[in-house]
C-alpha cells in the first residue's frame, strides 16, 4: 500500500495562479520529499523537508510538513506553463532513508 | 544529470520470454533501486542495492530478481516476462538524502 497519498489527483489553473497540492501519510517519518515528473521523463527532485522542520521554501515552492497530522503541502506561486508535470511526495520510514515510498501524485495543469 | 542512464529504454517483448534492463550509473554511489510506474499506483519499489552483491527486495518483488556485481551497474530481471509486467521501469540512485532518477524503460509484454 501506498505510504503518501496526494490531494487532489488533478489539478487545472490559470497561469499566475497559485498552485496547493497536499500529501498525507500513514507511519512517522525522518523526512518528506517532493518530486515533480514532465510527461515521459523521470523524476526531478524539488525539495526535501524534514521531520523537525515545519516549513521550508525554494524559489516559487513552498512545503509545509505537519507531522501531527502526518500531512505535508506543496505550493507553487505565480505558476508558469512550465510548472505543468505531476508531483509527487515520498517518504523515508522512521529507520532511514534507503527506501522513499512515492504517492500516486497530483497531475497539474497550468492554462495560458 | 545524476549520471543515470537505463538501456533499452524501449522494449517489446513476447509472454514468457526473460528480459534484463541495465542501469549505469557514473556517481559511485552505495545505494540502487528499480521502481516501476503504473497508472493509479504511482511509483513501486521492487528492489533495491546497498553494495556490491547486496540487494533486498521491495514491495512489489515476485517476478523480478537483480544483480549488482559493479558499483556501477545494477540489473532487473525479468525471467520469465508477463504481461503484468508491462510498464515504465525507472532506475534510480541515492546521494545524501536526495534520489535521483534515469529517463525510465518503456516495457510492452505482448
Amino acid at each position: 500500500s501506498q505510504q503518501g497519498e496526494e490531494d487532489p489527483q488533478a489539478l487545472s489553473i490559470q497561469e499566475g495562479e497559485n498552485a496547493t497540492m497536499n500529501c498525507s501519510y500513514k507511519t512517522s517519518i525522518n523526512n518528506l520529499q517532493w518530486y515533480r515528473q514532465n510527461s515521459g521523463r523521470g523524476l526531478v527532485h524539488l525539495i526535501l523537508i524534514r521531520s523537525n522542520e515545519r516549513e521550508k521554501h525554494s524559489g516559487r515552492l513552498r512545503v509545509t510538513l505537519d507531522t501531527s497530522k502526518k500531512s505535508s503541502s506543496l505550493l507553487i506561486t505565480a505558476s508558469r506553463a512550465a510548472d505543468t508535470a505531476s508531483y509527487f511526495c515520498a517518504t523515508d520510514l522512521n529507520f532511514g532513508n534507503e527506501k522513499l515510498t512515492f504517492g500516486t501524485g497530483t497531475r497539474l495543469t497550468i492554462i495560458p | 544529470d545524476a549520471g543515470i542512464t537505463q538501456s533499452p529504454r524501449h522494449k517489446v517483448t513476447e509472454t514468457g520470454t526473460p528480459v534484463t534492463l541495465r542501469c549505469h550509473q557514473t556517481e559511485n554511489h552505495r545505494y540502487m533501486y528499480w521502481y516501476r510506474q503504473d497508472p493509479g499506483h504511482g511509483l513501486r519499489l521492487i528492489h533495491y542495492s546497498y553494495g556490491v552483491k547486496d540487494t533486498d527486495k521491495g514491495e512489489v518483488s515476485d517476478g523480478y530478481s537483480v544483480s549488482r556485481s559493479k558499483t556501477e551497474d545494477f540489473l532487473l530481471t525479468l525471467e520469465s516476462a508477463t504481461s503484468s509486467q508491462t510498464s515504465v521501469y525507472f532506475c534510480a540512485i541515492m546521494g545524501w538524502d536526495t534520489i535521483y532518477f534515469g529517463e525510465g524503460s518503456w516495457l510492452t509484454v505482448v
